[in-house]
């Protein structure tokens, strides 16, 4: 146990489909990232937030993706319309301070 | 653009011998260097956090050097054995507090 859960760990959906994923970090984590992983890639980031608020989305999030933090507790990152291009693994990582962060076992989307 | 490079990309160890790789990241605005391991269909593990120029950290065979100056971080494996295969990722943290990853450096140690 990371103490950052995701669910779901695997996802097949067909091209089209709107995804949802789920990021819960332990209470203490004010920080909280999204990043992804492709084959052959180290992560990238996506974005993250401060407590809820969302401070930096990167340019590889197209209008299609939404990430959101209520409460500044857990987060969801959505994706509508999903493209093959979109088969990766989403991991989510929390932080208290600047030092350390704990990444949750990820979500493997794969798109068909 | 921030940029973290590792290499070698990949790396073949007979079992039992030492090792080191390489992360170079950008100097300018350099708050942090952080070194996972990742094992396939796990989470990355973190090994090190290190900010001052000259750091070295140790932990078990593993360890790790830091030079902020020129850029770059060398972790170093002694006496490879087969748990230690896995990708390590280094991690550059900026002042404006993004982590960065490079694409790691994948070691496979043969028995």
């Amino acid at each position: 146990d990371t103490g950052v859960s995701q669910n779901p760990r695997h996802k097949i959906t067909k091209r089209g489909q709107n995804v949802t994923f789920r990021c819960d970090p332990i209470s203490e984590h004010n920080r909280l990232y999204w990043y992804r992983q492709t084959l052959g890639q180290g992560p990238e980031f996506l974005t993250y937030f401060q407590n809820e608020a969302q401070l930096e989305k990167s340019r590889l999030l197209s209008d299609r993706f939404s990430a959101e933090r209520p409460k500044g507790s857990f987060s969801t990152l959505e994706i509508q319309r999903t493209e093959q291009g979109d088969s990766a693994m989403y991991l989510c990582a929390a932080s208290q301070i600047s030092y350390g962060y704990t990444f949750g076992s990820g979500t493997r989307l794969t798109v068909v | 653009i921030l940029n973290v490079e590792q290499s070698p990309q990949s790396l073949h160890v007979q079992e039992g011998d030492s090792t080191n790789f390489t992360c170079s990241f950008p100097s300018s605005n350099f708050y942090a260097l952080h070194w996972y391991r990742w094992e396939t269909a796990k989470s990355p593990e973190a090994l090190f956090v290190m900010t001052l120029n000259g750091d070295e950290k140790k932990k078990g065979r593993i360890s790790a050097t830091l030079n902020t100056k020129e850029g770059y971080s060398y972790l170093y494996i002694k006496g490879s054995q087969p748990e230690d295969s896995a990708t390590y990722l280094c991690a550059s943290l900026q002042g404006d507090d993004k982590i960065i990853f490079g694409k790691g450096t994948r070691l496979h140690i043969l028995p």
